[in-house]
């Protein structure tokens, strides 16, 4: 059974205070890792796909990365607005379902 | 009107009501789903549609009825609720069930109460 696992479950940071989030997964074949930002009593907004080991991807202060057994969310010089849940979810080949973890909450104070 | 739509946005009902969630997509995307979010939990996949068709029933209670009748449409019909099924009930659609394409779009979520 695929399991993700999402590290801190809460990040309180200062702004302009760079930090990183952890994503650990366990799934029989990656097919693809994806990065959603949700914030409080709406729906996911998706972020980022990666799909191989290496990979990175960039949307404005967020950053991206992935090895074969985690993957990390970089926040840069954070702002007020990142304040959000962020989740993981991973997707094995050939399946469809999606394994979200718990997310993790981050709170940036101006 | 663009991306998913979710109505209604909260609802309230007692356990012996009756009611639907409705769920609208307008991405031309192929496959939809229900996904159960409860606090401090991760995301439930509840069912899964691919042009119309059932492909996953995750499990869950018969109280939880879905129906899809065409591809930019689902519902979720809701009877005999009980307390903990309160959560976060969320939509989503995809391009595909696998293969390139299959980042799930959310709808902003209905907020159910049971009382």
């Amino acid at each position: 059974e695929d399991q993700v696992t999402q590290s801190p479950e809460a990040l309180r940071l200062q702004e302009g205070e760079s930090s990183s989030l952890n994503c650990s997964y366990t799934v029989s074949g990656l097919r693809g890792l994806f990065w959603y930002r949700q914030d409080p009593g709406k729906g996911p907004e998706f972020l980022f796909t990666l799909y191989s080991a290496g990979e990175e991807k960039e949307k404005e202060r967020l950053k991206a990365t992935l090895t074969k057994k985690e993957s990390f969310l970089h926040i840069t010089a954070p702002k007020p607005e990142d304040s959000a849940t962020y989740l993981c979810a991973v997707q094995a080949w050939q399946d469809y379902k999606l394994s979200f973890g718990a997310g993790t909450t981050v709170t940036v104070r101006a | 009107e663009t991306g998913v739509t979710q109505t209604p946005r909260h609802l309230v009902m007692g356990m012996t009501n009756k009611k639907s969630l409705k769920c609208e997509q307008h991405l031309g995307h192929n496959a939809m789903y229900w996904y159960k979010q409860s606090a401090k939990k991760p995301l439930e996949l509840m069912f899964v549609y691919s042009l119309e068709e059932r492909v996953e029933n995750n499990s869950v209670p018969s109280r939880f009825s879905p129906e899809c009748p065409n591809s930019s449409h689902l519902f979720l019909h809701l009877h005999t609720l009980q307390p903990e099924d309160s959560a976060l009930y969320l939509c989503a659609s995809s391009q595909g069930l696998t293969g390139a394409n299959t980042e799930a779009f959310f709808g902003q979520g209905t907020r159910l109460t049971v009382v």
